[in-house]
């Protein structure tokens, strides 16, 4: 139990483009999802925090206009990256938690989500 | 200084050797204690959890949490080439705190 997916693992765009990247957990109901940002041998950073139904909560120096947020559903989230630079290339990574089967309280995070702007 | 330390490695250990990994952290608020596997090019894998000083065990996996020297552990024994990851520590200050405070990460090889 506990899985969570992400769509697509892999995605290139062009520069001022938009890219949307789905989060799914399918076994369990997701009260609450994460997305995160991790560069080249670092650590997860936490962008936003969103509960179904809710506005996501952002995280300082995370820009809410452009990286939506929408949590619509209790299985799905979604980010979307607006007008990409190639300083948004990295790799995105969602967590979901909820009542899965293990514990209510803990992440349980998708494969990621790997974005390269040119 | 960051919250949550852990070495970044590489640790290269033989097959079959005990893996030995640990975060130290500053902010006594940290209750519950968290233990992750990454893969390269994938999403973190809950390994462990704990809510408490002591220790955890699951499979050959160990964790321990030392509240009073702010030092958590993770042990693998008989490790194997597929135990070949960064594992981190992550840590919250509730049960159903949402913010989670993440170590480095560190590079383990485990060579056959």
């Amino acid at each position: 139990g506990a899985v969570v997916s992400q769509h697509p693992s892999w995605v290139i765009c062009k520069s001022g483009t938009s890219v949307k990247i789905e989060c799914r957990s399918l076994d369990f109901q997701a009260t609450t999802m994460f997305w995160y940002r991790q560069f080249p041998k670092q650590s997860l950073m936490l962008m936003a925090t969103s509960n179904e139904g809710s506005k996501a909560t952002y995280e300082q120096g995370v820009e809410k206009d452009k990286f939506l947020i929408n949590h619509a559903s209790l299985t799905l989230s979604t980010l979307t990256v607006t007008s990409a630079h190639p300083e948004d290339s990295s790799f995105y990574i969602c967590s979901a938690r909820g009542l899965a089967g293990g514990s209510p309280y803990e992440q349980y995070f998708g494969p990621g989500t790997r974005l390269t702007v040119t | 200084q960051k919250e949550v330390e852990q070495d970044p490695g590489p640790l290269s250990v033989p097959e079959g050797a005990i893996v030995s990994l640990n975060c130290t952290y500053s902010n006594s608020a940290f209750q519950y204690f968290m233990w992750y596997r990454q893969y390269s090019r994938k999403g973190p894998e809950l390994l462990m959890y704990t809510y408490s000083s002591g220790n955890k065990e699951d499979g050959r996996f160990t964790a321990q949490v030392d509240k009073s020297s702010k030092y958590i552990s993770l042990f693998i024994r008989d490790s194997q080439p597929s135990d070949s990851a960064t594992y981190l520590c992550a840590m919250r200050r509730s049960a159903a705190g949402n913010k989670l405070t993440f170590g480095g990460g560190t590079r383990v090889l485990v060579k056959p």
